[in-house]
């Protein structure tokens, strides 16, 4: 099955510096990429996605890029805040449209969590 | 309006008891989900419903036995609970599968603690 590794685990920046999260995964039939935010107390909730068609995706702060030969995806957050302190998860799946739906076997990395020092 | 909203937020009983948490939508979604996240904060599914109907139910004990009434409520009973199960508990939905690459909603979770 699919396996996510994520790096690093702990991401410690100051505030208007770029952050970096690499993730790897195992199963290169992982098609669908996302990444989800998660703050304290909360649940994770979707920040930015990709598919393995496109090899980068920006939403202003924030971009994705895919390299689909060397398996690895990584998130860039640029000119950080303290608000974009919390837990980040980056998540694979192979999309099967008639079975579990696209998020049913999406698989999670383990977290990294990021602090933005004011 | 909360989305994706689960009772209760916390949940502290002793083992060997049998406990419940209730999940409803109401963004309109056709498929629902349980995930168990520990202490670790890893993320792991444990069970998917589409309209009312099982479709994943990954290795998990079967003493948890998630129950779907409608396509807006997806409940969560464990029997006997042990220290393990101890964990924080997320429900989440998605639009129907063929919607493909629609995001996860997840509600704000069920910290259990076992006793």
């Amino acid at each position: 099955g699919e396996n996510v590794e994520q790096h690093p685990s702990t991401l410690s920046v100051q505030e208007g510096d770029s952050a970096v999260i690499k993730c790897t995964y195992s199963d290169s039939a992982s098609n669908y990429f996302p990444w989800y935010k998660q703050e304290l107390g909360k649940g994770p909730q979707l920040i930015i996605d990709i598919r393995s068609n496109v090899g980068e995706k920006k939403d202003q702060r924030i971009a994705v890029t895919l390299n689909k030969t060397a398996k690895h995806f990584s998130l860039h957050i640029t000119e950080t805040q303290p608000e974009d302190s919390a837990v980040y998860f980056c998540a694979a799946s192979r999309e099967r449209a008639n079975y579990g739906g696209s998020q049913g076997n999406l698989i999670f990395g383990k977290g990294t969590k990021l602090s933005v020092k004011p | 309006d909360t989305a994706v909203s689960q009772t209760p937020k916390y949940l502290v009983t002793q083992m060997g008891n049998d406990k419940s948490i209730k999940c409803e939508q109401n963004l309109g979604h056709d498929t629902m989900y349980w995930y168990k996240q520990d202490s670790k904060k890893f993320l792991k599914i444990m069970f998917s419903y589409n309209n009312k109907e099982l479709i994943i139910n990954e290795t998990v004990p079967n003493r948890f036995s998630p129950k779907s009434p409608d396509k807006a409520h997806l409940n969560l009973h464990i029997n006997s609970l042990e220290l393990g199960d101890s964990a924080v508990y997320f429900c989440a939905s998605s639009p129907g599968p063929t919607l493909l690459g629609s995001p996860l909603h997840f509600g704000n979770g069920t910290r259990l603690t076992v006793t």
